[in-house]
């Protein structure tokens, strides 16, 4: 089944302790993108990739990194959370020139205290 | 960054009535997208749009993409109770880049 992965679903942790979301897709697509959601402010890009290595920044990449060292994976790394991370995280992927947008993971709940 | 006015926030309907919203961006967008997200999960593709003026239908979902290229609107016609959840427009903002609207909650009454 054609499907974007990430995991955990649910995360508690607490301020200052790095964490990894891990995301993975089996599509073969060269697009992947992290977005969070938060109440009243619907999805915001964090970061994306066009392809292997090569990422860059979306509207709101304060407190994340990421990596794109093989296609298919793509994690989002928070080095030191904090409560203002607190929120709904989407890992997704499309292909190359499609006019489809994008699609979504299941979502990671990250709870910051 | 941009993000896109979408109205209304939420809508409290009974079942069977029709449904209406929509968005607004100060920018012109090449292709608009609609998006539903269900408690849970994340969003889903419903309907995309890639021509000014273009109307779109998928089952009892119609979008159109409006003529000056920075609006669009989604209906739904005679809702069910499946129809419930977020109601997302987006619109793609070149390198696969979307822009997403506030969201639309939909809630019906049985």
């Amino acid at each position: 089944e054609a499907q974007v992965t990430q995991n955990p679903r649910y995360l508690i942790t607490v301020t200052g302790k790095k964490l990894t979301v891990t995301c993975s897709q089996n599509m073969n697509h060269e697009y992947m993108s992290w977005y969070r959601q938060d109440p009243g402010l619907g999805l915001r890009q964090i970061y994306y990739s066009m392809n292997v290595e090569v990422t860059d920044k979306g509207d709101v990449p304060e407190g994340y990194k990421v990596s794109r060292k093989e296609k298919r994976n793509f994690p989002l790394i928070l080095e030191s959370p904090s409560p203002n991370q607190t929120s709904l995280y989407f890992c997704a992927s499309s292909l190359s020139g499609s006019n489809y947008g994008y699609t979504f993971g299941s979502g990671t709940r990250l709870t910051v205290v | 960054g941009q993000q896109l006015n979408q109205s209304p926030q939420s809508m409290f309907i009974q079942e069977g009535e029709d449904v209406s919203m929509n968005c607004t961006s100060s920018s012109i967008f090449n292709t608009w997208l609609w998006y539903k997200q269900d408690p849970g999960e994340g969003p889903v593709l419903l309907i995309a749009l890639y021509k000014a003026g273009e109307l779109t239908s998928n089952g009892r979902l119609t979008a159109q993409f409006g003529i000056t290229r920075k609006d669009s609107f989604l209906n739904i016609s005679a809702s069910i109770p499946s129809d419930v959840g977020i109601y997302f427009c987006a619109g793609q903002e070149g390198a696969q880049k979307l822009v997403f609207g506030q969201g639309t909650r939909l809630t019906i009454n049985p």
